[in-house]
């Protein structure tokens, strides 16, 4: 168990739906990361927030959104899916807000897996 | 451009044999992390090995190791006595200091251990 926690495990859905993924932190983790895994696309950054504010932004959709609360959880939004969008959704956290040292290694989730058909 | 290749998209091994996972990265910023990590198919990623650029030494945890060739812009990870549960994807990533907030990872290489 990494101590990230990410629900739902698996997540089935309509074209055209809205989905919400949540996302808890490891303890003491300020940090939270979304990435996208898709067979044509690998691992994409989707998003970063920080101890509640947005810290970066990557390839993210307008159809998507993420915010981090006061208990520091995260949740990825989903909407208007279409079926390219089916994807295993990653939570990482880690203590700090970034920089390339090891200090700030990211400790993922098990994942979200959403099919959309 | 391409910030992170693993050219090799499959890789056999025998256990109890050594394996090397190549991966060349491309970045102009002197201040970069280099990491490991591990997809098993049960899907989790999980870390293994970090290399900072300014690190004299190649990092070493356990049986990982990384051959870190600065000048080439390589990050090589040598797996010693390889098991049949090191039978995984495996992904190079890396964190530049300019943009530290993104990981950046490259498309894996699937490692399959014979018994």
């Amino acid at each position: 168990d990494s101590g990230v926690t990410q629900t739902p495990k698996h997540l089935i859905t309509a074209t055209g739906q809205r989905v919400t993924l949540r996302c808890s932190p490891r303890s003491g983790d300020l940090s939270v990361y979304w990435y996208q895994q898709s067979l044509d696309q690998g691992l994409q950054f989707l998003i970063q927030y920080y101890n509640g504010e947005e810290r970066a932004k990557g390839n993210i959709l307008e159809r998507f959104s993420a915010q981090q609360f006061p208990d520091l959880h995260s949740e990825l939004n989903l909407s208007s899916l279409e079926l390219g969008d089916s994807a295993l959704y990653f939570c990482a956290s880690s203590v700090g807000s970034g920089g390339p040292s090891g200090a700030n290694v990211l400790t993922f989730g098990a994942g979200s897996r959403l099919t959309v058909l | 451009a391409q910030k992170i290749t693993q050219t090799q998209p499959g890789m056999f091994v025998q256990e109890k044999e050594a394996v090397t996972l190549d991966c060349t990265y491309d970045t102009s910023d002197p201040s970069y992390g280099l990491f490991w990590y591990k997809q098993p198919s049960s899907g989790e990623m999980i870390f293994l090995i970090y290399q900072g650029s300014y690190d004299q030494q190649n990092a070493t945890e356990g049986r990982y190791s990384l051959n870190f060739q600065k000048a080439r812009k390589s990050a090589n990870l040598v797996i010693s006595a390889s098991q049949l549960g090191d039978s995984a994807m495996y992904f190079c990533a890396m964190r530049e200091g300019r943009d530290g907030n993104k990981l950046v990872f490259g498309a894996g290489t699937i490692l399959r251990v014979k018994s």
